[in-house]
């Protein structure tokens, strides 16, 4: 099985929205509501910052959000600011468990 | 506080083994799932394998299936990963993490590094 498929950078100003979409199958992504998001800081471990497409861990911030459509789900970061550049990564629930491939987004 | 500390990595030859521990603390262990996630330096996130509460269920990469074992100890708040027969492949930060059901992965350790060369 092939990693979902995002985009490899993404970018936008600061007070800007910016998507990063998660594209995978019917059988995973397509397939149920578990699909979940990290934030990773340079040299730092991955962070939950969305699961199940829409919930927010406590102490997320609500300029992060989630949705989905067919077997694409997608990632909105509302609001831009500099803290947010990072590398973010989609996680598909399944055997195996698949990991999107990872997106740098940029703040100008 | 919520931690999750792991240890063991560093350089092994190749074909060799190597036993990765996590030791976890502030949430119930012995009721969690987990999971050993790997990144390749300057790469991507790459799901290894996951394990049920009582060890009963084991899921693993296809890749390593056959070469790691995942276990834990529920009496001593840990979970291991057992590598054999390395590979150059293999080299990665190994990451133990909690996954509170269905892949969401809410809590991290640091990740230990290994490196398999000769």
């Amino acid at each position: 099985q092939s990693a979902l498929t995002q985009p490899p950078s993404a970018s936008g100003s600061p007070g800007q929205s910016v998507a990063i979409s998660c594209t995978g199958t019917s059988s995973d992504v397509g397939a149920h509501k578990y699909v979940s998001w990290y934030q990773q800081h340079p040299g730092k471990a991955p962070k939950l910052i969305l699961y199940e497409v829409t919930e927010r861990p406590s102490g997320v911030p609500d300029r992060f959000s989630g949705s989905k459509s067919g077997n694409t789900a997608s990632l909105t970061v509302s609001g831009l600011q500099a803290e947010d550049e990072a590398d973010y990564y989609c996680v598909s629930y399944g055997v195996p468990r698949m990991f999107g491939g990872g997106t740098k987004l940029t703040v100008l | 506080e919520v931690q999750l500390v792991e240890s063991g990595g560093g350089l092994v030859q190749p074909g060799g083994s190597l036993r990765l521990s996590c030791s976890a603390s502030g949430f119930t262990f012995s009721t969690s799932w987990m999971t050993w996630v790997r990144q390749t330096p300057g790469k991507g996130l790459e799901w290894v394998t996951t394990i049920n509460p009582d060890g009963s269920t084991k899921d693993f990469l296809d890749s390593v299936n056959g070469r790691f074992t995942i276990s834990r100890d529920n009496a001593k708040d840990s979970l291991f990963l057992q590598m054999e027969s390395l590979r150059a492949e293999d080299t990665a930060i190994y990451y133990c993490a909690r996954d509170r059901a269905y892949s969401t992965l809410d809590y991290w350790g640091q990740g230990t590094l290994v490196i398999v060369s000769s």
